[in-house]
C-alpha cells in the first residue's frame, strides 16, 4: 500500500523568507511524486512533479521541490515567500500501473505580512 | 488553460435519497478519477475509469456508488441512497500527462 505523511498541519512564514513544505512516502516500486495546491472554494492546482530524472524539480509560480530517495521525502521549497502563496498544499503519490493518487492530510501555509 | 468542470457546487439532500454528481473531463483526456474529501480530512480516491469501465476502486467505492460516461463529454459519479457520512467535497480528474482536477461537488446529506 501507499502513503504519503505531511507531517505539518500549520506552516507560517514571513513573507519574503524561505519556506519548506515537508512531505515523506511510501510506495512500492517507484515512485511518481506530486504537489498540488488548494485556494478557498478552488479544486486541487497541479504545482509539479517527479517522476525520474534530477532530483531537484521545478514547478509553477517559482516553487521546487527535491526528491531524496534515501529519506523517501519529497520537500516542497520556495526562496522568497508571497503572500498570495497563502493556501492548502497537498503531497501526493502514485506508482507506475498504479494510476491513483494518495494524498497527504495537507499543510496549510500562511505568508505573514 | 483547459478545466475540469463540475456541477453543482452544492448539493444539498435528503438521507436516502440518490444524487448525481456531473463532470465535464478536458476533452482529449481518456482517463477519468472521483476522489472525495471530508471535512478536516486527505482527499482519497473513489475510482478509475478508463475505456468505459472501471480500471480500479477503493474499498469505499461499494455498491451504493456507480459511475458513467453517459456520452460524449460527461462522466458522472451516483450516490444511491445517500448517507450522513456521504457527506463531503467529491473532486473529479482527468489525466493527460497529469491529472487535472475540477473545483469539486460540496456534497450535504440532512
Amino acid at each position: 500500500a501507499q502513503s504519503v505523511a505531511q507531517p505539518e498541519d500549520q506552516v507560517n512564514v514571513a513573507e519574503g523568507n524561505p519556506l519548506t513544505v515537508k512531505c515523506t512516502y511510501s510506495v512500492s516500486g517507484n515512485p511518481y511524486l506530486f504537489w498540488y495546491v488548494q485556494y478557498p472554494n478552488r479544486g486541487l492546482q497541479f504545482l509539479l512533479k517527479y517522476i525520474t530524472g534530477d532530483n531537484l524539480v521545478k514547478g509553477s509560480y517559482g516553487f521546487e521541490a527535491e526528491f531524496n530517495k534515501s529519506q523517501t521525502s519529497f520537500h516542497l521549497k520556495k526562496p522568497s515567500a508571497l503572500v498570495s502563496d497563502s493556501a492548502l498544499y497537498f503531497c501526493a503519490v502514485s506508482n507506475f500501473g498504479n494510476e491513483k493518487l494518495t494524498f497527504g492530510t495537507g499543510t496549510r501555509l500562511t505568508i505573514i505580512p | 488553460e483547459p478545466e475540469v468542470t463540475q456541477t453543482p457546487s452544492h448539493q444539498v439532500t435528503q438521507m436516502g435519497q440518490e444524487v448525481i454528481l456531473r463532470c465535464v473531463p478536458i476533452s482529449n483526456h481518456l482517463y477519468f478519477y472521483w476522489y472525495r474529501q471530508i471535512l478536516g480530512q486527505k482527499v482519497e480516491f473513489l475510482v478509475s475509469f478508463y475505456n468505459n469501465e472501471i480500471s480500479e476502486k477503493s474499498e469505499i467505492f461499494d455498491d451504493q456508488f456507480s459511475v458513467e460516461r453517459p456520452d460524449g463529454s460527461n462522466f458522472t459519479l451516483k450516490i444511491r441512497s445517500t448517507k450522513l457520512e456521504d457527506s463531503a467535497m467529491y473532486f473529479c480528474a482527468s489525466r493527460g500527462n497529469i491529472q487535472y482536477f475540477g473545483a469539486g461537488t460540496r456534497l450535504s446529506v440532512l
